[in-house]
């Protein structure tokens, strides 16, 4: 079965600063990963996935993350974060493609400090 | 383009009831999944529809339960609503069935608040 675990239910980091997101998951088959962001009383939008390509990932709004086999992990990173970046963020995993149902990660809320 | 669209945007009903929710998919998109999101919590899969059947369910009781129209738009029902249906329900769609390696982007809506008392 596939599950991804976020560890830390919130971060907080200054303007300028960097955004580290940690994500591990488990799969029993090689997996896709996704990370999503969503905003207050909005849906979800996708920042980047991973689809057993490069193993880093560069997303939308200057987010990447790195797929790491070893490591289980796919964190997701930004170098200098802005105001604009708070939000919730989800990592996901599917089995087969991105049609197949995605289970998410319980989410981090990202907090932004002036 | 409108994107997913999802109908009503709040709700406010009470234990017992049912209710439906309905979903407009992203234009040249024929399938529809649905999700719960519970408050703090990262969203579930419901189900997922395809050619008008459910083609995937997630670990959800028979009170929930779904349509799909062919003009792709989707409804989901729950029935005999409990307190612990309060959520937020998304819809999400996308181009084509599940198959291995295909990877057509699912494109949430913003979600209908349920709010069971």
């Amino acid at each position: 079965a596939q599950s991804v675990t976020q560890l830390g239910s919130h971060v907080s980091v200054s303007e300028g600063a960097l955004v580290l997101l940690r994500c591990n998951y488990s799969s029993s088959v090689p997996p896709y990963l996704f990370w999503y962001v969503q905003y207050p009383n909005q849906g979800l939008q996708l920042l980047l996935k991973y689809t057993s390509a490069a193993t880093l990932v560069k997303g939308i709004n200057g987010f990447e993350a790195e797929f790491k086999k070893s490591e289980t992990s796919f964190h997701l990173t930004k170098p200098s974060a802005h105001m604009s970046d708070a939000a919730e963020y989800f990592c996901a995993v599917t089995l087969y493609s991105s049609a197949s149902k995605i289970i998410f990660g319980s989410g981090t809320r990202l907090s932004i400090r002036p | 383009d409108a994107g997913v669209t999802q109908s009503p945007t709040h709700l406010i009903k009470t234990r017992g009831q049912q209710v439906t929710l309905r979903c407009s998919p992203k234009s040249g998109h024929d399938t529809v999944s649905w999700y719960q999101q519970a408050l703090g919590q990262g969203p579930q899969f419901i189900f997922q529809y395809y050619e008008e059947e459910e083609r995937q369910r997630g670990n959800f009781p028979d009170r929930f339960s779904g349509h799909q129209f062919p003009n792709y738009s989707s409804e989901l029902n729950v029935n005999a609503l409990l307190l612990g249906d309060s959520a937020l329900y998304l819809c999400a769609s996308n181009a084509g069935a599940e198959r291995e390696g295909f990877h057509n982007e699912q494109f949430f809506g913003p979600g209908t608040r349920l709010t069971v008392l």
